[in-house]
């Protein structure tokens, strides 16, 4: 079984400009979440997606969002980007909401 | 919301000795809480999980405990090796089945010297 795939694996950006990250779950896992890894920040929770619908949501600005559409694949979307949003970005798929978290290999991105 | 705390940020041990992490957690609700280990350059990997209705489980070299009264939990790894050396974060969320998301901890850097 695939695991947890995530496009595009690094990118860079310019202040000001938006991004937008995929990520694929496991197949038959419908939940998906979001974190950003920053050292010494460890894994910031950025929001967390079941059946299209988002379930929770951390403590980020509006300038983070996210969807997922019905195969469950989701994205997130960073506007107006700043030089702090540099970090990998981490999504993980659940066979059920608050299950085990399988993790895909990241997104790192890079603001300058 | 709930918060994570976890220590040491780092830890360094001989081979063969043992490893303790500890986690406290803030919302009295929380009842699943996992271990996650992250290899450098590679993803975050579930180790073991426990549930609030448990007090200690163990696989193999690996244990956690967790103490509801003062919602704290503890990562052990018993006979260190150099394969351990990681990031070891700990999490914790508030599974009602419709709700909750995992809460992690900063994480600990732990180094195993052969």
């Amino acid at each position: 079984k695939a695991g947890v795939t995530q496009t595009p694996r690094y990118l860079i950006k310019t202040r000001g400009q938006q991004v937008t990250l995929s990520c694929s779950p496991i197949s038959g896992h419908r939940s998906v979440s979001w974190y950003q890894q920053t050292p010494g920040q460890g894994l910031q929770f950025l929001f967390e997606y079941f059946s299209e619908t988002q379930r929770n949501k951390g403590n980020f600005p509006g300038r983070f969002s996210g969807r997922q559409f019905s195969n469950s694949r989701s994205e997130m979307n960073v506007s107006t980007l700043e030089l702090g949003d540099s970090a990998l970005y981490l999504c993980a798929s659940s066979p059920r909401p608050s299950g085990e978290l399988f993790f895909g290999e990241g997104s790192r991105l890079t603001v300058l | 919301g709930e918060n994570v705390e976890q220590h040491p940020s780092t830890l360094s041990v001989q081979e063969g000795d043992s490893a303790v992490i500890k986690c406290t957690y803030s919302d009295s609700a929380s009842n699943y809480f996992p271990w996650y280990k992250q290899e450098l350059g590679k993803r975050p990997q579930l180790i073991i999980d426990i549930r609030s209705n448990v007090g200690e489980k163990k696989d193999q070299r690996i244990a956690v405990t967790l103490n509801k009264t003062a919602k704290h939990f503890s990562l052990h790894i018993t006979e260190t090796q150099p394969e351990d050396s990681a990031v070891y974060f700990c999490a914790a969320s508030l599974d009602r089945g419709s709700q909750g998301n995992l809460i992690f901890g900063k994480g600990t850097k732990l180094s195993v010297k052969p």
